[in-house]
């Protein structure tokens, strides 16, 4: 198997734009979880499917930032309109359980 | 709530050497996983090794161990025969068997001296 798929891989926008990362799962992984590292915070949850489905999304820091997942092999997570304080890297991971994840090699995004 | 504590930030061994990394954790599940990740400078996270609560067996891959000492709440990894590819960031990693969160440690960045 390929592993979970991120694009892009890096990604750098204007403040007030909007963003799109793109996630593919590994095939046959029912659980999808969007991560956002820095170095002030470290690793922290935003969402997590289930079956596509969101399950918990009480990481999202705000309303900017949405996620879905219109099928089992295809997620984004956008941020609208983007903040400099949105810098980070974003991973995407995937699981065939909850309790075990692997990762895709995330998107630094940098808003300028 | 759960949290993970690794009280090391840097650390640093010879090539070929032992390297034990430590990780606390705080639960008040009965049911948990706990695992180590590292992430390279390519930031690609990878996992390195899991362990089951209720196993009293600790985990073993290859050069990675753990030492497993659940009344203490402790889950050290220790790398044996270090290789400079085993320079990294280190993640240890604590989850509920519903998976409903995640949690993550602050890392511990290790050095391979050749």
């Amino acid at each position: 198997d390929a592993g979970v798929i991120q694009s892009p891989r890096h990604e750098v926008t204007e403040m007030g734009q909007e963003v799109t990362l793109r996630c593919k799962p590994i095939s046959g992984h029912d659980y999808l979880f969007w991560y956002r590292q820095t170095m002030m915070r470290g690793l922290e949850l935003l969402i997590y499917f289930n079956n596509n489905v969101p399950i918990d999304d009480s990481g999202m820091p705000e309303d900017r930032f949405s996620a879905k997942m219109p099928n089992a092999s295809f997620s984004t997570l956008k941020i609208q309109p983007s903040e400099p304080r949105d810098s980070a890297v974003y991973f995407c991971a995937s699981s065939p359980y909850p309790y075990e994840q692997y990762f895709g090699p995330g998107t630094r995004l940098t808003v300028t | 709530a759960q949290t993970v504590t690794q009280s090391q930030p840097e650390m640093s061994v010879q090539e070929a050497e032992t390297v034990t990394l430590s990780c606390t954790y705080d639960t008040s599940e009965s049911d948990y996983y706990l695992f180590w990740y590292k992430q390279p400078p390519s930031r690609q996270m990878i996992l390195v090794i899991r362990q089951e609560a209720y196993k009293q067996q600790n985990a073993t891959e290859n050069r990675f161990s753990v030492n497993f000492q659940k009344a203490a709440k402790s889950f050290s990894l220790k790398i044996s025969d270090s290789q400079l590819g085993d320079a990294a960031m280190y993640f240890c990693a604590c989850t509920t068997n519903t998976g409903n969160q995640f949690y993550f440690g602050t890392g511990t960045s290790l050095t391979v001296i050749p």
